[in-house]
């Protein structure tokens, strides 16, 4: 079975500063799917930013972007110019290629901090 | 607008008690799922769903139940069984044939267990 490890429970970053998240993950497959969700103090999950497994390319989604090793397996988020609207939980999810079903990390609390 | 809505938001339930959490979604998605997330931790996968009239356990299914009868509806009832039932519950659905696309989420139903 598929596990995601979030291996920071608690960040903080100053405002303006940059901070890197990391994921990482254990898959038999060659083609799945990773995204990054944030959940705010609303606990409203959003998704931040995705990446397909056989691109080549780091997704960036405006200030965040991926750090996409895959043969390290490792999925990390970065988060550059923190704002304090990015205080949230962060959680790294992971999709296999038949779409069935979504593997959730545990969670990395990040603060941002004025 | 489309989206997923759960009612209701918050919940308080006598132990002994059976008690469903609605969840509707107007984006023509066709799996639904219902996760369970408890302070400060990851989410834990309890039903899904592909298709109408047919649904899968999760990781930790014992104690709920789901129907579906409707492509838009998949209630989530919490029984009697389930011994410990207090923690925030998140609704999601997605397009089941495009594995990139991502879960789209409600705003949660907190249940309390008095």
């Amino acid at each position: 079975a598929q596990t995601v490890t979030q291996s920071q429970p608690e960040m903080s970053v100053q405002e303006a500063e940059t901070v890197t998240l990391s994921c990482t993950y254990d898959t038999s497959e060659s083609n799945y799917y990773l995204f990054w969700y944030k959940q705010p103090p609303s606990r409203q999950m959003i998704l931040v930013i995705r990446q397909e497994a056989y691109k080549q390319q780091n997704a960036t989604e405006n200030r965040f972007s991926v750090n996409f090793q895959k043969a390290a397996k490792s999925f990390s988020l970065k988060i550059s110019d923190s704002q304090l609207g990015d205080t949230a939980m962060y959680f790294c999810a992971y999709r296999d290629n038949y779409g069935q079903n979504f593997v959730f990390g545990p969670g990395t609390r990040l603060s941002v901090l004025p | 607008d489309g989206g997923i809505t759960q009612s209701p938001k918050y919940l308080f339930r006598k132990e002994g008690q059976n008690v469903t959490l609605s969840c509707e979604q107007n984006l023509n998605h066709d799996a639904m799922y219902w996760y369970r997330q408890d302070p400060g931790q990851g989410l834990r996968l309890i039903y899904y769903s592909q298709i109408v009239n047919d649904f899968q356990k999760g990781d930790i299914a014992e104690g709920y139940s789901v129907s579906r009868e409707k492509k838009e509806s998949f209630p989530l009832t919490v029984t009697s069984a389930q011994k410990n039932p207090t923690a925030f519950y998140l609704c999601a659905s997605s397009q089941a044939g495009g594995p990139l696309n991502e879960q789209f989420f409600g705003p949660g139903t907190r249940l309390t267990v008095l």
